[in-house]
């Protein structure tokens, strides 16, 4: 699977939004960009994931670059319970290639500041 | 719904025994992950099954590691002659699909503990 570079830390204030990059400039065509975010003790938990189009959840927005080779992961309005470890992951949809597990790296501390 | 659910939460064990861990994936889940998170290390994949079967074993850090899955439901990661390099937090994971464009739901984690 294709590495990605996110920063090692942000801050943010409660109440605004957070902006988080991801730079992924070996992305191929038929990888997927997902993200996940694990809180403090706790297992990883889905987020978001797109392929070109920017994608709209409950949790969060993904706006993904139109080279497809950097994304970001938005949080509209911060909320402590958003401090936690976001993972940018691409995820190779080529099923002759793939097998269908996520490779963490050490994605971003998310601090919020209330 | 139910979520993936892991148990024991909490197993301290000596070094030597051998240890089971176990993971109940989501009803009608047919792909299951196992990963490793030792202390302030990142997430490592182990093995992941489709349905019944493992295709791939390689993540596996040693042959003392198995992992089986039956009736493609519940599996059991288990670890023998336990080291304490063993010690980490296991945490398994269920998807729909083992595609791509498919997301994992992760249990609480098994924290192992070997002294």
């Amino acid at each position: 699977d294709a590495k990605t570079t996110q920063p090692n830390s942000m801050e943010s204030n409660e109440e605004e939004p957070v902006h988080l990059p991801c730079n992924h400039s070996t992305i191929s065509g038929t990888d997927y960009i997902h993200w996940y975010r694990q809180l403090p003790s706790q297992g990883p938990e889905y987020v978001i994931h797109g392929l070109t189009s920017n994608v709209n959840n409950r949790m969060a927005s993904l706006a993904i670059a139109e080279d497809r080779k950097s994304s970001t992961l938005i949080l509209h309005r911060a909320t402590l319970r958003d401090a936690a470890v976001y993972y940018c992951i691409l995820r190779d949809g080529d099923y002759g290639g793939s097998q269908g597990n996520l490779i963490f790296g050490k994605g971003t501390k998310l601090s919020v500041k209330p | 719904g139910a979520g993936v659910s892991q148990s024991p939460s909490n197993k301290v064990t000596e070094k030597g025994k051998d240890v089971e861990l176990r993971c109940d994936p989501i009803s009608g889940h047919t792909a299951l992950y196992w990963y490793r998170q030792s202390l302030g290390q990142g997430l490592e994949f182990l093995i992941y099954f489709q349905g019944n079967s493992a295709p791939d074993k390689s993540g596996l850090p040693s042959d003392r590691f198995s992992a089986e899955r039956t009736g493609g439901s519940v599996s059991t990661l288990t670890i023998q002659r336990t080291q304490q390099e063993d010690s980490a937090v296991y945490l398994c994971a269920s998807s729909l699909h083992w595609a791509a464009n498919y997301e994992q739901y992760f249990g609480p984690g098994t924290r192992l503990t070997v002294t």
